[in-house]
């Protein structure tokens, strides 16, 4: 998996609740990503993360948020989560602009 | 709005035959695409990308062929083998982010 780590990797939540999925990079790449895959979706950004505390939407940007203040280390939050937030989460994590290298994935259930 | 396609949800073909995963996309401003492979329950992985200065790249088995005039990819497995059985996604360089296709799930069979 390119030296990148999704925790938790499996979690189920409750409506409302906050959640926090964490990526963490022994690579030492500048940029990192959030993904999410929904069947007839393919894979959605979220947002990403061009160097430390310097992040930017994505796609589907709507109710998440995310910070960055180490180089390691990306977090994304679901302030309230909502069961349309049921998804697997990628982390994705890029040395250069073009090649991007994916976490093993986090399943969340929001019921 | 989807600006890469990948418009064949499914494909099956018997080992040792050629396979073909197709991609198209709409932004001219693309200028790199790259294939991925995914197994269930693990993350995507990179297999093969291209230039938009290139069109053909080779590695080993997989070729991805480029035709900008028809902004179209093509992946090319050859002899596919049944462990290639996964879902391919395509993708498109667009600044910082990739624009992927929603995939293609391939299937070799004995």
């Amino acid at each position: 998996d390119a030296g990148i780590t999704q925790s938790p990797r499996h979690k189920v939540t409750e409506t409302g609740t906050p959640v926090t999925l964490r990526c963490h990079q022994t690579e030492n790449h500048r940029y990192m990503y959030w993904y999410r895959q929904d069947p007839g979706h393919g894979l959605r950004l979220i947002h990403y993360s061009y160097g430390v505390k310097d992040t930017d939407k994505g796609e589907v940007s709507d109710g998440y948020s995310v910070s960055r203040s180490k180089t390691e280390d990306f977090l994304l939050t679901l302030e309230s989560a909502t069961s349309s937030q049921t998804s697997v989460y990628f982390c994705a994590i890029s040395g250069t602009k073009n090649i991007q290298y994916f976490g093993a994935g986090t399943r969340l259930s929001v019921l | 709005d989807q600006q890469v396609k990948q418009n064949s949800p499914s494909l099956s073909v018997q080992e040792g035959r050629i396979s073909i995963l197709n991609c198209d996309y709409t932004n001219s401003m693309f200028d790199y695409f790259l294939w991925y492979k995914k197994y269930p329950a693990e993350g995507p992985t990179f297999l093969i990308s291209i230039s938009s200065i290139k069109d053909k790249n080779e590695d080993g088995r997989f070729t991805v062929f480029l035709n900008k005039s028809a902004k179209h990819l093509s992946l090319h497995i050859v002899p596919s083998q049944p462990g290639d059985s996964a879902v391919y996604f395509c993708a498109a360089n667009s600044g910082y982010a990739l624009n992927f296709g929603k995939g293609t799930s391939l299937l070799v069979t004995p």
